[in-house]
């Protein structure tokens, strides 16, 4: 039972250049969700998608866009990346209920240069 | 004993011993909390959850306590071991604003 997923680990991108981190958790779960994690703060929502099919923005999308592909796999695509985007990236995800996430993926670091 | 830093709040305990990390809630409107562990270059894992309605619950060595007359929430984690170093931060939510707000966490150290 692998949980939540996340692709790639690790990864260095110039500023400008696009990516997609990608996501799937094998738990049957409705919601699930990406969160950044930056240095003394805490985890801030950046997208959810509470079913398939629907997306909603979080408290800090701007950048960035996402795509709940089926159930199981959710996306974010950094279209142009910049150095403000440097950060830990959480998918996490939730069968249904409250919004707060009770499973989390093992991050993605993300450095822009 | 407890220091801030530049970055997170640390707690050093002694193996064995009980360790209590706190937390300062910012909405009094919450009714959902949550604490989570996380390891170094690890997700967060879920400990234990409690819903407004109740000030207490415990789970496997761990009790959370909550005092919404204050905002505060604290996490109990009996006999402490080397395995429980990690981040604790904790989590509040009102679920009819579609709001979740973290805290930024507490690092305990636990000296064997």
């Amino acid at each position: 039972n692998a949980g939540v997923t996340q692709t790639p680990k690790f990864q260095v991108l110039k500023t400008g250049q696009s990516m997609t981190l990608q996501c799937a958790q094998d738990m049957n779960h409705n919601s699930m969700y990406w969160y950044r994690q930056d240095p003394g703060m805490g985890l801030r929502l950046i997208y959810y998608s509470a079913s398939e099919g629907t997306t909603d923005k979080g408290e800090v999308p701007n950048g960035y866009n996402v795509s709940r592909l089926n159930k199981r796999e959710f996306s974010l695509r950094l279209e142009s990346a910049a150095p403000s985007q440097t950060s830990v990236y959480f998918c996490a995800s939730r069968y249904r209920g409250p919004l707060v996430p009770q499973h989390f993926g093992d991050g993605t670091r993300l450095s822009i240069l | 004993g407890e220091s801030v830093g530049l970055h997170l709040p640390t707690l050093s305990v002694q193996e064995g011993d009980n360790s209590i990390i706190n937390c300062a809630y910012s909405n009094s409107a919450s009714d959902y909390f949550i604490w989570y562990k996380q390891e170094s270059g690890k997700g967060p894992q879920f400990i234990i959850d409690i819903r407004s309605n109740m000030d207490k619950r415990q789970g496997q060595r761990v009790t959370v306590l909550l005092n919404k007359t204050v905002k505060h929430l604290s996490l109990q984690i009996a006999a402490t071991q080397p395995g429980d170093s990690a981040v604790y931060f904790c989590a509040e939510e009102k679920t009819s604003y579609d709001k979740v707000i973290f805290g930024p966490g507490t690092s305990l150290s636990v000296i064997p």
